[in-house]
């Protein structure tokens, strides 16, 4: 079956500009995540959904930093006018069932950010 | 917060069996242990998952102790194709999902 799909792939993009990165999780995953991979590190988590509700985004590195889910599918990451330092691969994941199930992340191969 | 610590690098060659460690000394009644496997430009890829004693399945087996500080994923007759990043992940019921920088295993031929 479809696995996570992240669009784009690639993006690049001059400092100060606004991105929107997409993320179409597994059909009936109501657990959605999203992390950001710098080179050669391990991953860095950002905000979580269940279904639509986002309960803590206080991983979320600044106020540039956005997130929203509708319908209980489709989720996006905002960054308002981006950094050097906000490059990186932003990831997204989903699970099925409620977040405390324990229940196995699906990763998309993410979408790989670069600041100019 | 579970916090994990991994060996950063390993080496290996074909053939061989494969046992990496990952300690989480502070880890709560209610977590799972997670094992993933992340290629070069791939996102993770779920390995295996257990809460004590042995799980297997077709692709590696986790040992748990009783104390639960800590666990080994056991890969079986690796291969030049399990060459990856292997992450430990402790959930906390979704508070949060902290991966640490993960294993780096190099299979040689």
């Amino acid at each position: 079956g479809a696995g996570v799909s992240q669009s784009p792939s690639n993006k690049v993009t001059e400092k100060g500009k606004d991105v929107e990165l997409r993320c179409d999780p597994i059909s009936g995953h109501t657990a959605l995540y999203w992390y950001r991979q710098s080179l050669g590190q391990g991953l860095e988590f950002l905000i979580y959904f269940q279904g639509n509700s986002a309960p803590d985004k206080s991983g979320l590195p600044s106020d540039r930093f956005s997130a929203e889910r509708t319908g209980g599918s489709v989720s996006t990451l905002t960054i308002q006018r981006t950094q050097q330092e906000d490059s990186a691969v932003y990831l997204c994941a989903s699970s099925y069932g409620a977040i405390s199930s324990n229940q196995p992340q699906h990763f998309g191969d993410g979408t790989r950010l670069s600041i100019l | 917060l579970a916090k994990t610590t991994q060996p950063i690098s390993m080496d290996s060659y074909e053939g061989q069996e494969v046992n990496i460690t990952c300690s989480h000394n502070n880890i709560a009644t209610n977590d799972y242990i997670t094992w993933y496997q992340q290629f070069p430009s791939q996102g993770p890829r779920f390995i295996i998952q257990g809460y004590k004693t042995k799980v297997t399945n077709e692709v590696a087996s986790l040992f748990i102790p009783a104390d639960r500080k800590s666990s080994t994923l056991s890969l079986p007759r690796v291969s030049l194709s399990d060459t990856a990043v292997y992450y430990c992940l402790v959930d906390l019921w979704g508070q949060n999902f902290v991966f640490g920088p993960g294993t780096r295993l190099s299979v040689l031929p």
